[in-house]
């Protein structure tokens, strides 16, 4: 089956520091990816959607200019939180559509848990 | 906006009994796609169940099945014969191809086995 890897699993990192989060997809191409964050016994939120070589489209609400994402290419995405503050700590999870299966399909990452002090 | 509701915050089942979690949603479209995912305490989204709107039939999955009810917008999850591994947080999605091609999710059930 489809497998998508996150890197890194854990961090933690002071305040003011930028992070960033890798998204792969290991045996697929994937030309779109999705950003999420999930706070502790709440629902996954779409933070923004991810694909290849364009510009992400971000949700309502969400700062563009603070959460940086990047698809440079067919199997991997980033996700770089810059100047990190305490309430940017969540468990963030990227997911990736194989479009050669079918387009209503997401493939989950196991999640990156951001811990900023 | 498309919206899905999960309305059991938790729940528990007894293991090797049957439990049915319950989901609706709101749309307008004729055409979509329903997902049950279930998140273990590892955190990782596994997906559980699929189920074509357009197809009368109930999706089945060896012990977890669905009751789709298109007109009443409602979209259960059955789990049979409930194991210890069952224990997880399931989330109730909603996704359709006319309409921003995101997935919404539920708020979730936490679901507890007990022995």
């Amino acid at each position: 089956g489809a497998v998508v890897s996150q890197h890194p699993s854990r961090v933690i990192c002071k305040s003011g520091t930028s992070v960033k989060i890798e998204c792969r997809s290991l045996d697929f191409q994937a030309t779109t990816m999705f950003w999420y964050r999930q706070f502790p016994k709440k629902s996954l939120m779409l933070m923004a959607t991810s694909n290849e070589g364009s510009k992400a489209t971000y949700e309502q609400g969400v700062e563009k200019d603070k959460f940086l994402i990047n698809h440079a290419s067919l199997t991997l995405s980033t996700l770089t939180v810059t100047s990190a503050h305490p309430e940017d700590s969540s468990f963030y999870i990227c997911s990736a559509r194989d479009p050669s299966v079918r387009t209503d399909t997401q493939y989950f990452g196991p999640g990156t848990r951001l811990t900023v002090l | 906006a498309q919206t899905v509701t999960q309305s059991q915050p938790e729940m528990s089942v007894q293991e090797a009994e049957t439990v049915t979690l319950s989901c609706t949603y709101d749309t307008s479209e004729s055409d979509y796609y329903l997902f049950w995912y279930k998140q273990p305490p590892s955190r990782q989204m596994i997906l559980v169940i699929r189920q074509e709107a357009y197809k009368q039939q109930n999706a089945t999955e060896n012990r977890f099945s669905v009751n789709f009810q298109k007109a009443a917008k409602s979209f259960s999850l059955k789990i049979s014969d409930s194991q210890l591994g069952d224990a997880a947080m399931y989330f109730c999605a909603y996704y359709s191809d006319r309409t921003a091609s995101k997935l919404t999710f539920g708020t979730g059930t936490r679901l507890q086995v007990t022995l």
